[in-house]
């Protein structure tokens, strides 16, 4: 069966850092979101992105966020300079049309 | 504003009882809903959708627009049943609105 990718597993990263969160979506699907779930929070939507572009996004998702899809493969999310309350699970999931999510099965980052 | 309540934490039942997890909505439109499961240390895994109508792993859920509710059900709870559970309601291929999640454990 498909998976959608996700690397690292794990990221610790120091306050005021930047960093990537990967994804590598179905192949064939056209749709690519992130959401995160803080510790013991619900998980809550980030960004969707379709045709090269971002269609939609959450109030969580500010300057400080950016995505991209660099090549055909890789969706990537880019923190500019982590705050400790960005520690969370970060999922990446792709979809088609009505199809219902893929999620991959998430990167932890940790700021400290 | 779409909104996911699941109004249970934890729910924690005996191995072969039925189980129901709760999960109401509000949404203006026609949402699709969906229930997410997430086993331990694992990804979020789509367990069924409403527009489907189908039965994944014995577990059901019924669309009540009346009462505005996606209540997931399972006549006898198995031993592996135990995961957190998400409700979730999108429209279309847009964004995913997810509830707090129930952590149901079976007991032995």
């Amino acid at each position: 069966e498909p998976e959608v990718t996700q690397t690292p597993s794990h990221q610790v990263t120091q306050m005021g850092q930047e960093v990537i969160l990967r994804c590598v979506p179905i192949s064939n699907h056209l749709y690519f979101y992130w959401y995160r779930q803080i510790l013991g929070q619900k998980v809550e939507f980030l960004v969707s992105f379709y045709n090269n572009e971002i269609s939609e996004k959450s109030e969580i998702f500010d300057d400080q966020f950016s995505v991209e899809r660099p090549d055909g493969s890789n969706f990537t999310l880019k923190i500019r300079s982590t705050k400790l309350e960005d520690s969370a699970m970060y999922f990446c999931a792709s979809s088609e049309t009505r199809a219902g999510y893929t999620f991959g099965s998430g990167t932890r980052l940790t700021v400290v | 504003a779409q909104r996911v309540t699941q109004p249970e934490k934890l729910l924690s039942v005996f191995k072969g009882a039925p189980v129901e997890l709760k999960c109401n909505y509000s949404y203006s439109g026609s949402p699709e809903l969906f229930w997410y499961v997430q086993y331990s240390r694992q990804r979020l895994q789509l367990l069924l959708r409403h527009i489907s109508r189908e039965s994944i792993k014995g577990f059901t859920a019924d669309l009540n627009k009346g009462e505005t509710s996606f209540h997931l059900k399972k006549p006898f709870a198995q031993e592996e049943d135990s995961a957190m559970y998400y409700c979730a309601l999108s429209q279309g291929a847009q964004k995913l609105v997810f509830g707090q999640g129930t952590r149901l454990t079976i007991n032995p």
